[in-house]
């Protein structure tokens, strides 16, 4: 079958690391994004690996190891604004986003 | 920035009426994308749609689903006989190209209340 896992949820305080694993299971891989939703709004890109290794963009970064169908979202210095659901997606063929359920951060003070 | 928009923001209409949500993408992207998202749940494919024609569409976008790009610049989506399980955040999206490594862009969505 076809499917993505992620935790449903993590706690952390301002100031600390964060790192949010995803697996996946699926045919016509093609990639893997970072989506971030506040409240049921935009999900706004945040990163995406085609290959494997990590790509750092600001406080986030992304990895992908495709030969174990992994990838993770590391949010370092974390802020109060990055409370929001992050959501991996894997891009198959024809460009289309299969979305994982998503992980709800909770940044504390 | 450019960005994709969505008309209305939120939709109330009546179970079997037909309703049709309104996206307005960036515009110099070629490739165009509906998802759905139930309260609570996850994002969920719905079609894409390339060269004014649907490239793909997922179980969930059956024969009451329909999509349009009726000028160079409007794509609607267009639920014939709404039923209640239809209610649900509504997200247009849309690419520039069909590389891989671009983003898909999303609007704010729309959403659907069915009664």
């Amino acid at each position: 079958g076809q499917s993505l896992e992620q935790p449903s949820e993590v706690t952390a305080v301002e100031g600390a690391i964060v790192q949010i694993n995803c697996t996946y299971q699926t045919s016509g891989f093609y990639g893997l994004s970072w989506y971030q939703q506040h409240d049921g709004g935009a999900p706004t890109f945040l990163s995406y690996n085609a290959l494997d290794g990590l790509e750092e963009t600001g406080r986030f970064s992304s990895f992908l190891s495709r030969s174990d169908s992994y990838g993770y979202l590391l949010l370092q210095e974390l802020q109060m604004k990055d409370s929001a659901s992050y959501f991996c997606a894997v891009t198959r063929l024809g460009g289309k986003l299969q979305f994982g359920a998503g992980t709800q951060v909770v940044v504390t003070p | 920035e450019p960005e994709v928009t969505q008309t209305p923001s939120h939709q109330v209409t009546q179970m079997g009426q037909e309703v049709i949500l309104r996206c307005v993408p960036i515009s110099n992207h070629l490739y165009f994308y509906w998802y759905r998202q139930i309260l609570g749940q996850k994002v969920e494919f719905l079609v894409s749609f390339y060269n004014n024609e649907i490239s793909e569409k997922s179980e969930i976008f059956d024969d009451q689903f329909s999509v349009e790009r009726p000028d160079g610049s409007n794509f609607t989506l267009k639920i014939r006989s709404t039923k209640l399980e239809d209610s649900a955040m509504y997200f247009c999206a849309s690419r520039v190209d069909s590389n891989s490594n671009q983003p898909q862009h999303f609007g704010d969505g729309t959403r659907l209340s069915i009664l």
